[in-house]
């Protein structure tokens, strides 16, 4: 059972432009949500995070908002670059639980058109 | 160093072998962590070591075998696998199991194939 989805398996976004990516997940034990950038034969980037008791945070490019009541949560990225094409990873953690793992999503592929 | 290093990057094993992954952070984080991910699917956990105890397994087949000689190393001993073991395996650190809001680091991976 897929706890953390993102339903758009890819997406095409031309360069200067804003990326949207979306995520939504079903376990109210959530609190603590991150995104990753994933290039083909690496691990996972780090890339931006957001705790439930916020609704948005920013960094430079990056921009996570998180909508509580509907469990969803998205990535905006603007200006979007031909370096941001990778696959985006949403996580979420249930802290509350005591637990540190880290649920996945099934990725999203973003290309940036020159 | 946010570095999580990973050995070897590929690996090639029979069905009969045994074999080891490694990993290695230099971050001073006391939580780490094994993920297995299979081709477009997203990394699922297996094991999470804190403070150099297995705290969390996630059911994992006994042919895989986790180990945490300190709290820099972690690895993943391999025995009998299957062909369906085949993905890439994902070690990850982070700075405290019970702390809230910190973000994992994780290492390039290793692209495990069993014949």
């Amino acid at each position: 059972d897929q706890q953390v989805k993102q339903n758009s398996p890819s997406l095409s976004v031309q360069e200067g432009r804003i990326s949207i990516l979306n995520c939504d997940y079903t376990n109210s034990m959530f609190d603590y949500f991150l995104w990753y950038k994933k290039y083909p034969a690496e691990g996972p980037t780090f890339l931006i995070s957001i705790s439930s008791i916020k609704d948005k945070n920013e960094d430079g490019r990056f921009t996570v908002f998180l909508n509580k009541s509907a469990k969803h949560l998205s990535l905006h990225i603007v200006p979007s670059q031909p370096g941001d094409s990778a696959v985006y990873f949403c996580a979420a953690r249930p802290t509350k639980s005591g637990a540190n793992n880290l649920f996945f999503g099934t990725g999203t592929r973003l290309t940036v058109i020159p | 160093d946010t570095e999580v290093t990973q050995t070897p990057k590929h690996l090639v094993m029979g069905m009969t072998n045994k074999k080891s992954l490694k990993c290695e952070q230099h971050m001073g984080h006391r939580a780490m962590y094994w993920y297995k991910q299979k081709a477009k699917k997203p990394p699922e956990l297996m094991f999470v070591y804190s403070y150099e105890k297995l705290s969390i397994n996630e059911s994992v087949p006994s042919r895989f075998s986790p180990e945490c000689p300190n709290s820099s190393l972690l690895n993943l001993h391999l025995h009998a696998l299957q062909p369906e073991d085949s993905a890439l395996y994902l070690c990850a650190s982070s700075q405290d199991r019970g702390r809230p809001n910190t973000e994992a680091f994780f290492g390039q991976g290793t692209r495990l194939t069993v014949v």
